[in-house]
């Protein structure tokens, strides 16, 4: 059975980075049928994708936040990372890590694994 | 501002059917047929419902199905059951710029 486990600091201060790692159990993230994605939801509200990777590095980033996110792959840990740069308290959300589908040769939009969920709270 | 607009909350009885729209443009649903449906009970992960506009991901009761018309998907649930009470969230490829993109999310109350 697949496991997504996340590890990363709950509170970081304003203008500070962000990390997270995803851990992937039970599957490689090598697998050419999937990609390695990012999604956060802000308390009480909706659901917003952040970033997206595939096992050979390609990226893919929200327009609106790609200038103060990276995302990054490292297969032999069997891990994908989160590092988002400059937070406010406007990125105090729950993160999730997720196992997308494909479509073609571009990420999909389904989900059929997710992390536990981080709550990272953006305050000094 | 969600990019993909759902009612903020519907409601029915046991054993009832509800729907669930979801509207974009064409450059989302209009675009391409890869809507998903995730439901989220409180303080839990999403759970994929529908991919692909009609798909069922196996262990998905087939009270739940979806369809499109041109820029709205909608979620349809028969037979409403009291655990079927969660939030309901659309999202749809998009252009190759913008690729993913989420409803505001739906709250559906089980009278």
């Amino acid at each position: 059975q697949l496991q997504l486990q996340q590890s990363g600091p709950g509170l970081v201060k304003p203008s500070e980075t962000l990390s997270l790692t995803c851990t992937v159990s039970g599957g490689s993230i090598s697998n050419s049928n999937y990609y390695w994605g990012w999604i956060r939801q802000p308390p009480g509200k909706g659901l917003e994708w952040i970033a997206t990777i595939y096992y050979t590095g390609s990226t893919y980033y929200k327009p609106s936040l790609k200038s103060r996110v990276t995302i990054s792959v490292d297969t032999s840990k069997n891990q994908f990372s989160l590092r988002l740069n400059s937070v406010t308290a406007a990125d105090t959300a729950v993160y999730y890590c997720a196992r997308q589908g494909r479509i073609g040769a571009r990420p999909g939009v389904s989900v059929d694994y997710w992390g536990q969920g981080t709550l990272v709270t953006v305050s000094s | 501002q969600s990019a993909l607009t759902q009612p903020r909350s519907v409601s029915g009885s046991p054993g009832q059917s509800v729907t669930i729209s979801c509207t974009g443009t064409n450059s989302d649903i209009g675009g391409y047929n890869f809507v998903s449906w995730y439901q989220q009970h409180p303080d839990k992960a999403p759970k994929l419902m529908i991919y692909d506009v009609t798909k069922r991901p196996s262990g998905v009761p087939d009270r739940f199905s979806g369809s499109k018309s041109g820029n709205m998907a909608s979620l349809t649930i028969s037979g409403l059951q009291a655990e079927d009470e969660a939030d309901y969230y659309c999202c749809s490829y998009a252009d190759n710029y913008t690729f993913w993109v989420f409803g505001g999310g739906t709250k559906l109350t089980v009278l």
